[in-house]
């Protein structure tokens, strides 16, 4: 089984319309990342999460909330979705001894 | 704020062949960490190699090796002996703390490899 969930992989919604992006992890790591991909971009960060009690924005933030229910669960919302949130959304933990970022699958995210 | 350049945004190899990708950062600290990710058609992010800026040492990890060069800030990937399944977008990643820290990781835009088999 994958160490770094998300769910769900794709997703059509409306201008307006409020959505979740949920991402789950076995690996144990404290820390936490929401980024988001678009063409030609590279990846930028949304929001950190250090532990349950410890949220910070990143460079992107503005548009976007987060939720960490648990060491293990950290997820995005979109609270009034736009069409140029339209993007590669990916979820990652940190830790481990070599201290490396791990990423899940990815979610795209269509905004009509 | 640190940034990380990838000057090249497609290259072209033929299979078994060597190719080198480019990639330079600016930044004012002395301790930092590289990174190499592969992004193929599944999306899926894959760490392919970790540098750590007090080591001296290249890293390898069986085909893939850097070329570290740190007063130049320059992070350059080298495969060897390419295969069909390196074809992939590659990216070069940034960060001052280890895992990431509060800014997580800097990302370049990117390169796309293409294998000619």
């Amino acid at each position: 089984d994958a160490d770094v969930t998300q769910t769900p992989r794709n997703r059509i919604t409306k201008t307006g319309k409020r959505i979740m992006l949920e991402c789950s992890q076995t690996k144990g790591h404290d820390r936490m990342y929401w980024y988001r991909q678009d063409p030609g971009l590279g990846l930028r960060l949304i929001y950190y999460s250090f532990d349950v009690k410890d949220i910070n924005k990143g460079e992107i933030s503005d548009g976007y909330s987060v939720s960490r229910q648990a060491q293990a669960k950290f997820s995005l919302s979109l609270e009034s979705a736009i069409p140029n949130q339209t993007a590669l959304y990916f979820c990652a933990t940190a830790g481990g001894p070599q201290e490396t970022q791990y990423f899940g699958p990815g979610t795209r995210l269509l905004v009509l | 704020a640190q940034t990380v350049t990838q000057s090249q945004p497609e290259m072209s190899v033929q299979e078994a062949e060597t190719v080198t990708l480019s990639c330079t950062y600016d930044t004012s600290e002395s301790d930092y960490y590289l990174f190499w990710y592969k992004q193929p058609p599944s999306r899926q992010m894959i760490l392919v190699i970790r540098q750590e800026a007090y080591k001296q040492q290249n890293a390898t990890e069986n085909r893939f090796s850097v070329n570290f060069q740190k007063a130049a800030k320059s992070f350059s990937l080298k495969i060897s002996d390419s295969q069909l399944g390196d074809a992939a977008m590659y990216f070069c990643a940034y960060t001052p703390l280890p895992g990431g820290g509060a800014d997580g990781l800097t990302f370049g835009k990117g390169t796309h490899l293409i294998i000619q088999p």
